[in-house]
């Protein structure tokens, strides 16, 4: 079945750019997804990419596809203590679109 | 307020009792899932819904039922609850979930002794 890998922690200084990774093994998945989780809630969607696309900017976040190399990667600009959170990476695909498939989510720590 | 209600909040269990999970959405969406999240292991789809009376089983249905009567409902009900089920279980809900994604719940957070 299809697999959605993500590293588990990442710690970045308030300010600096931090860049979560998924690697995904589907190579049919269409649509590609970044959502947030922060302590004792649910899930929020961050933003999404389609397969067709290489990139996508909204404010303080870039999301870049590697479909070559099944890589999706979130980076967010100016990191604040805000951002502090779990952050999962999930994918469907054409077919299946109702079904997302996560990641294991990576928890982002911001420091002074 | 518009969004996806999921009650109790809580819950402990005894091994054996069985439970409903409640999940209801004022967004008139369509498509509804249920998953579980486990430490180090994401979210796992357990039972998802296209529409009134159609759902399908996802990744791990085991010990789980669903219906899905109005497009506003979907429970889920744990017929013979086991420690196996300890987990927090979260509702989503979708108008087009390939272009729009899901909106979750809050969830809610099992606990079977």
């Amino acid at each position: 079945g299809e697999d959605v890998e993500q590293s588990l922690f990442l710690s970045v200084r308030e300010g600096d750019s931090s860049v979560i990774n998924c690697t995904y093994t589907d190579s049919s998945s269409t649509y590609l997804y970044w959502y947030k989780q922060e302590p004792g809630a649910g899930l929020q969607l961050l933003t999404y990419i389609f397969s067709n696309m290489d990139m996508k900017q909204d404010q303080r976040l870039t999301v870049l596809l590697n479909k070559k190399d099944k890589h999706l990667s979130l980076r967010i600009a100016d990191t604040q203590t805000g951002d502090s959170a779990i952050y999962f990476c999930a994918e469907s695909n054409l077919g299946t679109a109702s079904k997302l498939t996560f990641g294991t989510g990576t928890r982002l720590q911001v420091t002074l | 307020n518009a969004g996806v209600t999921q009650t109790p909040k809580f819950q402990v269990l005894k091994t054996g009792q069985s439970m409903t999970l409640q999940c209801a959405q004022d967004m008139n969406h369509e498509y509804m899932s249920w998953y579980r999240q486990d430490p180090g292991m994401g979210l796992r789809l357990i039972h998802y819904s296209v529409g009134a009376g159609i759902t399908d089983q996802g990744e791990v249905p085991n010990g789980y039922n669903v219906s899905r009567s109005t497009t506003e409902d979907f429970p889920l009900r744990l017929l013979s609850a086991a420690p196996s089920q300890t987990s927090v279980y979260f509702c989503a809900s979708s108008y087009s979930p390939g272009h729009y994604g899901y909106t979750f719940g809050s969830g809610t957070r099992l606990t079977v002794v």
